[in-house]
């Protein structure tokens, strides 16, 4: 599968507790975002990088999240001291960056419970 | 700050039906516009992709125009199928990302 995967798909934790999630992009992709979709919303901005660089972060993006791509291949989220409204499905996604033509490829999510 | 609205939230359709849907964007200054498709619970599949300097682009059944200065995309369904059925996504993107809708949730009876 080349697709965009991440892992893992389903996390429950409890308030107070860290989490972190790992997003492969597509081969080659040298571009990887990050969004956070809730229910009946569509997804959300949160963070971009280019290559290892992250380039911008949303407002969204409290001091409890913090994003990585140390080698400019995968990277990994983490929420630190989760609250209930971080509950959400945490999507990744990855391009080429090819100015215009920069379509977006999505990976299947992480969906988050915080209890 | 863009905004992207998604007109109807939801629509059912016989099978068989041709079905537009409507997106609306307030900023016409867009590098392109994407559409998806989302299952429940599911990630997004991206449908079609238009950039910023052309009118419209098609993938079988899908149609997709784009009208920059109105602030205005549709995506047009061909002969509707049950397996159809999902949320449709319109998607704004700038130099760095994604300014997404809230979707319009298809359903599609046999």
């Amino acid at each position: 599968d080349t697709g965009v995967s991440q892992n893992p798909r389903h996390k429950i934790t409890k308030r107070g507790q860290n989490v972190t999630f790992r997003c492969d992009p597509i081969s080659e992709h040298n571009r990887l975002y990050w969004y956070r979709q809730t229910l009946g919303q569509g997804p959300e901005f949160l963070t971009y990088f280019q290559n290892e660089a992250q380039l911008e972060k949303s407002r969204l993006l409290s001091d409890r999240f913090s994003a990585e791509r140390p080698k400019g291949s995968f990277s990994t989220l983490e929420i630190q001291r989760t609250e209930q409204g971080d509950s959400a499905m945490y999507l990744c996604a990855s391009s080429l960056g090819q100015g215009t033509d920069n379509e977006q490829f999505f990976g299947p999510g992480t969906r988050l419970t915080v209890l | 700050k863009q905004e992207v609205t998604q007109i109807p939230a939801a629509l059912s359709v016989p099978e068989g039906e041709n079905l537009v849907l409507n997106c609306s964007f307030t900023d016409s200054a867009i590098y392109n516009l994407q559409w998806f498709r989302q299952d429940p619970g599911k990630g997004l599949t991206s449908l079609l992709l238009i950039q910023s300097s052309q009118r419209e682009q098609t993938s079988g059944r899908l149609n997709a125009s784009l009208d920059k200065s109105s602030g205005r995309s549709t995506l047009y369904i061909a002969a509707s199928q049950p397996g159809d059925s999902a949320t449709y996504l319109c998607a704004v993107g700038g130099f760095q990302k994604l300014v997404f809708g809230t979707g319009t949730r298809l359903l599609v009876s046999p």
